[in-house]
């Protein structure tokens, strides 16, 4: 079956630091990839997304690389800041099941000043 | 971009009690939302997929009569706790895809209900 892998955290940089987080995933057919950033005590927002090979999703600094060949969809940020400490999940729509999530098992970054 | 409301964020409840909890999609209509349930330090684990007008269907492991779910309109579906226990406890998380786009697309989730059972 489809399914998400995370590279474990906890994750723990300086400010300003390099950021990746790497994520691989399993799947038949061409799922959509996502991003998911959890800040302590709510729901899940949307970071970014790739509908299809080779598209890169990028926002507020994140980016990410649909890459099929390497089935990986690696998070990076150039430079990240405190307010990035978060829990980010990755995630693959599976459309053979209606488009249900299927999630990685998260990776917990802390940023320090 | 879409929202989606869940009540109540928090809530304690004595054992052997039910408990509540709604999803909303405020600005868009969803036939399918899913239903999470988060441990501390772990991800998401998914419950159930509430469909609208029919009968939900629950993961494996996951009791259907414990955790009752009711989708009876496009914008609204319910989670039922019902007959609390300790063991209940956790962070219950809805999400919702927008009726009109395709499966392909993000989902949308709710800010999150933490349930205490004491």
């Amino acid at each position: 079956g489809n399914s998400v892998t995370q590279m474990e955290g906890p994750v723990t940089l300086s400010e300003e630091a390099f950021l990746t987080i790497n994520c691989t995933y399993t799947a038949t057919g061409y799922p959509s990839l996502f991003w998911y950033v959890q800040y302590p005590g709510e729901g899940l927002q949307l970071l970014l997304k790739a509908t299809k090979a080779d598209d890169k999703g990028s926002n507020k600094g994140f980016e990410a690389t649909y890459r099929k060949e390497t089935t990986s969809f690696h998070l990076e940020k150039g430079s990240v800041q405190v307010s990035d400490s978060a829990v980010y999940f990755c995630a693959l729509s599976d459309l053979s099941q209606g488009g249900k999530l299927i999630f990685g098992q998260g990776t917990e970054l802390s940023v320090k000043p | 971009g879409a929202v989606v409301s869940q009540h109540p964020s928090r809530v304690i409840c004595k054992s052997g009690t039910s408990v509540k909890i709604e999803c909303r999609s405020l600005d868009f209509q969803a036939t399918t939302m899913f239903w999470y349930r988060q441990f501390p330090k772990q991800s998401l684990m998914l419950m159930a997929t509430s469909n609208e007008g029919s009968k939900a269907t629950y993961e494996q492991g996951v009791e259907k009569d414990k955790f009752l779910i009711n989708h009876a309109s496009l914008t609204l579906s319910t989670l039922t706790v019902t007959s609390a226990h300790p063991e209940d406890s956790s962070f219950y998380i809805c999400s919702a895809r927008d009726i009109a786009e395709p499966l392909n697309t993000e989902a949308f989730f709710g800010q999150g209900t933490r349930l205490t059972v004491v």
